[in-house]
């Protein structure tokens, strides 16, 4: 079985722009989480979705947004793009939120120009 | 906010050496869970464990161990006779409400 996938691996932007990076759970889990990590920090959480259903929010602006499909594959949205946001977006999933193990995704380096 | 913290930032040891990674948390949360994860120079956040509040019993799983003690606040990770592909990025994290991981630390093991 395929793990978590994540698109696309690198992306570089500009400031002010805006970017959209995807997710696909492993088949059979409904929940995902989006987390960033800036280079040489731990991930600090961002959204947790289950069920298509927002389930928890960490302290990021409202630039930051997500949704997540029917078929809980998900969407990380960041608008109007500070060099701050330059990260690694990592993506994981879960069978149900919090008390599973997470399996992450391999991250999208995002790099704001 | 609940924090978890890994003191140590770096530790080098020397292949067969015994490390221990340290990991302190902060939870007003009666149920949670704590994780260990590793991150290999490739990127990729890998699950080595975890466990619930409730079971305070030690775990052993090959070359890994590890020491949960409540009372505490502590969930440490031992690598016995430690090997260079072991030289990684390990954070240890907690849910409660919401995951929290801690800074991380660098172990790199030398030959």
């Amino acid at each position: 079985d395929a793990g978590v996938t994540q698109s696309p691996t690198h992306l570089i932007k500009t400031r002010g722009q805006h970017v959209t990076l995807r997710c696909s759970p492993i088949s059979g889990h409904k929940s995902v989480s989006w987390y960033q990590q800036v280079l040489g920090q731990g991930p600090q959480f961002i959204f947790q979705y289950y069920e298509k259903e927002e389930r928890g929010r960490g302290n990021f602006p409202d630039r930051f947004s997500a949704r997540q499909f029917p078929n809980y594959s998900s969407e990380l949205n960041v608008n109007a793009l500070l060099l701050g946001d330059s990260a690694l977006y990592l993506c994981a999933s879960s069978l149900r939120p919090e008390r599973s193990p997470l399996h992450f995704g391999n991250g999208t380096r995002l790099t704001v120009t | 906010a609940q924090k978890v913290t890994q003191a140590q930032t770096e530790i080098s040891v020397v292949e067969k050496e015994d490390v221990t990674l340290d990991c302190v948390y902060e939870t007003r949360d009666t149920t949670y869970y704590l994780f260990w994860y590793k991150q290999p120079p490739s990127g990729e956040l890998v699950f080595l464990i975890r466990r619930n509040s409730f079971d305070e019993q030690n775990e052993i799983s090959g070359r890994y161990s590890w020491n949960f003690q409540k009372s505490t606040s502590s969930f440490n990770f031992t690598i016995t006779a430690s090997q260079v592909v072991d030289s990684a990025v390990y954070f240890c994290a907690r849910v409660g409400n919401m995951l929290t991981f801690g800074g991380g630390t660098r172990l790199m093991v030398k030959p």
